[in-house]
């Protein structure tokens, strides 16, 4: 199975910072990747998919690029609604995998 | 508008069955794959359980193989979770997840609001 690493696993950061995550796959998974959003006692969003490709909806601040092992997730200006847990998830193979979660907080 | 309605969570002892239904509305659900993942208290997100958009291939997390079945009634719009041989590491919320399209197996772009099982004695 793939295994997904995600780095940090908590951040902090003011209103209008640049925050970047990290997400590695323990093998070449392609683009096949996603990002999600999940905000305390709801279901998670679907916010980045295949890596780069930004869900309908989706505020243009929120970004993903990377393909084969590393990828990476960045929030170009972080506002107070973007706190909540990021994930990323692989779909190259069964079972699909999530990464650990990156909580982001405002300092 | 796309909507998925779980329902069917609640309190079970440990070795104890439950069923989960998924009601959706909004689009075709007899042309897309759907998805249980489920969430431990506390704890990420967790996949469990995968199954075509006609029923013809199942796939199953190993923590739930054999004792946990998913099927989907396309007829009534509706998706199960049968969950037999209950432990105390299923205790999560439970969602499920639509495929973003009929071929992307794995990108859920609409989720549930999940439903909680707790399994306690």
């Amino acid at each position: 199975d793939i295994q997904m690493t995600q780095s940090p696993s908590s951040l902090s950061a003011s209103v209008g910072d640049r925050v970047t995550i990290t997400c590695q796959a323990s093998q070449d998974i392609s683009n096949y990747l996603n990002w999600y959003q999940q905000k305390p006692g709801k279901a998670p969003k679907l916010l980045i998919y295949d890596a780069s490709n930004l869900e309908t909806g989706v505020p243009s601040r929120f970004s993903g690029s990377g393909s084969g092992t590393d990828f990476t997730f960045t929030i170009s200006s972080l506002q107070p609604e973007d706190i909540a847990t990021y994930y990323c998830q692989q779909y190259d193979n069964l079972p699909p995998a999530f990464g650990g979660g990156t909580k982001v907080e405002i300092k | 508008q796309v909507q998925l309605v779980e329902s069917g969570g609640g309190v079970v002892q440990p070795g104890g069955s439950l069923r989960l239904s998924c009601a959706a509305s909004g689009f075709t659900f007899s042309s897309y794959g759907m998805h249980w993942v489920r969430q431990a208290p506390g704890k990420g997100l967790e996949w469990v359980a995968f199954i075509r958009y006609d029923g013809s291939n199942k796939y199953y997390a190993d923590s739930v193989k054999g004792r946990f079945t998913i099927s989907r009634d396309n007829s009534k719009n509706t998706l199960y979770l049968q969950m037999n041989s209950l432990r105390a590491e299923d205790t999560a919320v439970y969602y499920c997840a639509k495929d973003r399209t009929v071929t992307d197996e794995g990108v859920f772009d609409y989720w549930g609001q999940g439903t909680l099982v707790t399994v306690s004695s």
